[in-house]
């Protein structure tokens, strides 16, 4: 029962390179989410999708994409890290009552 | 605007003090309020789905209730064990693809 794994849990950044979340879920959910957590900002998201196939913006897409070609993944791309993209990032599944990841702490230098 | 907010932010308890904790919420209309669980390094654990207004559910020490603006979570006679920061969240009617709002939580501390 490993629910929703996201690889890495950590990484370091240098500003301007690029880099690559994976979000894996074995629960046959067609909902899938990329959230960031920032300390006093709670819980913001940044992109969904509703299938495989599909996405859409959240709420704080910019400087991300996303793609989701097959159902049970759910990659989030950084193509250009900055700064301001240090967070820890969340990915969930489901349809209200979501199953997150552990999470990936994202620190850009 | 959609909004929800937490209070208090940090809330420190002895052993078996009870409290509850406050989710005050401004939304169109409430397809449904959810209460999570999180640990320190951890992802949110779902707790509670809350629908309609006078609507309750219970788990161990733990018990949320809701009405039309807020939503509490009562914490019966804690232990240390209880200690996580506790998460609300709202999902508008009409929200397209099941996204959820969430407000910025509240660190709970119990002390032994």
């Amino acid at each position: 029962n490993a629910g929703v794994t996201q690889t890495p849990k950590f990484r370091v950044l240098k500003t301007g390179q690029s880099m690559t979340l994976l979000c894996a879920q074995d629960m046959n959910h067609e909902y899938m989410y990329w959230y960031r957590q920032d300390p006093g900002m709670g819980l913001r998201l940044i992109h969904y999708s509703v299938g495989e196939g599909t996405t859409a913006k959240g709420e704080v897409p910019d400087g991300y994409n996303v793609s989701r070609l097959k159902k049970q993944n759910f990659l989030l791309g950084l193509e250009s890290a900055a700064p301001s993209q240090t967070s820890v990032y969340f990915c969930a599944s489901g349809l209200q009552s979501y199953t997150f990841g552990s999470g990936t702490r994202l620190t850009v230098v | 605007e959609d909004q929800v907010t937490q209070s208090p932010e940090a809330l420190r308890l002895q052993e078996g003090e009870s409290s509850s904790l406050n989710c005050s919420y401004t939304v169109s209309g409430l397809r449904g309020l959810f209460w999570y669980r999180q640990d320190p390094g951890k992802g949110p654990e779902f707790l509670f789905t809350l629908y309609s207004a006078g609507e309750e559910k219970e788990k161990e020490r733990l018990k949320a209730t809701l009405t039309k603006k807020e939503s509490f979570l009562h914490i019966t006679a804690p232990k240390p064990e209880d200690s996580a920061t506790y998460l609300c969240a709202v999902q508008p009617i009409g929200n397209q693809g099941g996204k959820l709002i969430f407000g910025q939580g509240t660190e709970l501390s119990v002390k032994p």
